[in-house]
This record gives structure tokens, sequence and C-alpha cells, in this order.
């Protein structure tokens, strides 16, 4: 597995505060994803990032911005929280090189409540 | 544009089968895959499919036609802790991106 593990697991904040999610992986993989998922909907991708300091747009970017400084490390910020972006948050990772294609193994989740 | 339709919700009997059809249209195809996911809990990989067939893994079978967009996910002698949703998705490129259904909520029933 790709030994991912998100932080915080729950987090009730209020409008207009800054919010980050952590997400770690232990398996030196280029790619990272943020994807959230909401009742209604599939898992919608955020952002993601093919390496260090490389990071991409998904479907529904705005609000939020991404960080990679780390290979180890992806993190997602959500610099003005909206009740909107009340979710939980996934982040995901391929499991280990040359594994198999597009195999994505997820950390536990976020649990982001917007008050 | 890319979409991929899943049933919301079934109901099979415990000893039962049931099949989850998807069906997606999408820019392009590098494969589908099977996630299960229990209430309250990441998705776990169940199986992947590139080429038209069936893969069978256990008590879970997945299928694919890429001609018709289609897809099922078999699960025989249904088991309590099937109980789960069942999220159908596609690889459209290179990336590891996946483009995901909604999920179908499997209830089994006594």
């Amino acid at each position: 597995d790709a030994g991912i593990t998100q932080s915080p697991r729950h987090k009730v904040t209020e409008t207009g505060t800054p919010v980050t999610l952590r997400c770690h992986q232990t398996e030196n993989h280029r790619y990272m994803y943020w994807y959230r998922q909401d009742p209604g909907h599939g898992l919608r991708l955020i952002h993601y990032s093919y390496g260090v300091k490389d990071t991409d747009k998904g479907e529904v970017s705005d609000g939020y911005s991404v960080s990679r400084s780390k290979t180890e490390d992806f993190l997602l910020t959500l610099e003005s929280a909206t009740s909107s972006q009340t979710s939980v948050y996934f982040c995901a990772s391929p499991p280990v090189l040359g594994s198999g294609a597009n195999v994505l193994t997820f950390g536990a989740g976020s649990r982001l409540t917007v008050l | 544009g890319q979409n991929i339709d899943q049933p919301t919700e079934m109901t099979a009997t415990e000893g039962a089968i049931v099949q989850i059809n998807c069906t997606y249209q999408t820019s392009g195809f590098n494969g589908l895959f099977w996630y299960q996911q229990h209430a309250g809990e990441a998705p776990t990989f169940l199986s992947y499919n590139v080429l038209d067939g069936l893969e069978e893994k256990g008590r879970f079978s997945s299928f694919l036609s890429r001609s018709k967009g289609y897809s099922y996910l078999l699960l025989k002698e249904l088991q309590m802790k099937d109980s789960a949703s069942y999220l159908c998705a596609v690889s459209s490129d290179s990336n590891y991106q996946l483009i995901w259904g909604a999920g179908t909520k499997l209830i089994i029933k006594p």
C-alpha cells in the first residue's frame, strides 16, 4: 500500500477561516491527488501533483490551493472556507511504482464542516 | 462531455447474486475500475478491466465491453459485509486521473 495518512481526520471551522489539510505518503510516488466526496456526486478531483512543485487543477479547483514542497507531502488549503466546502476530502496516490496502471490507494479521509 | 452512470441504490438478499451496471462516455479510455466503499471509510480497489471480457476474482467478477461503453460488477454468494457503495471509475488519460460515477449503494437483506 501507499501508506497514505491524512490529517486532521475531522475538523469543524467557521466561514472565512483558512484551513489546511495534509496528506503524507511513504512510497515516494510522483503522483498525488486531492478529491472531495459529496452525496449524489462521484469523487471529484480538486488538484493533483505529478512531482515536487508540479501541480495542476482538477475539475473543482476554485477556492482551493495546493503545495508540494516534498515528495511525501501534499497540502490542500482553503484560503477562506465557505459552507459549500463542507465535505469529505480524500487524498490518493498509486501504491507502488509499477504496481499497475492507475490503481489508486486512498487515505482514510478528512471530514470538514464549515459553519 | 464525460459521464459515468450507475444505479443509485440496489437491494439484494444474502446468498444471492447481484449485478451492478456502469455505462460510460469518455474522451479516451485507459481502463475501467471498480472500488468498494463502506460507509464512513475510504474507497478500496476491487477490479480493473482494460480489455473486453470478464475478469474473475473470487466472489467478484467484472465485465467490460468497450464498444458499448459498458461494464458490470457481479457479486456472488452475497454476504452482509458486502453492504457498501460500489464506485465505477474510468481512466481516460495516462496521468492516473479517474472519472468517477456517483456510486451504487448496495443493501443486503437477510
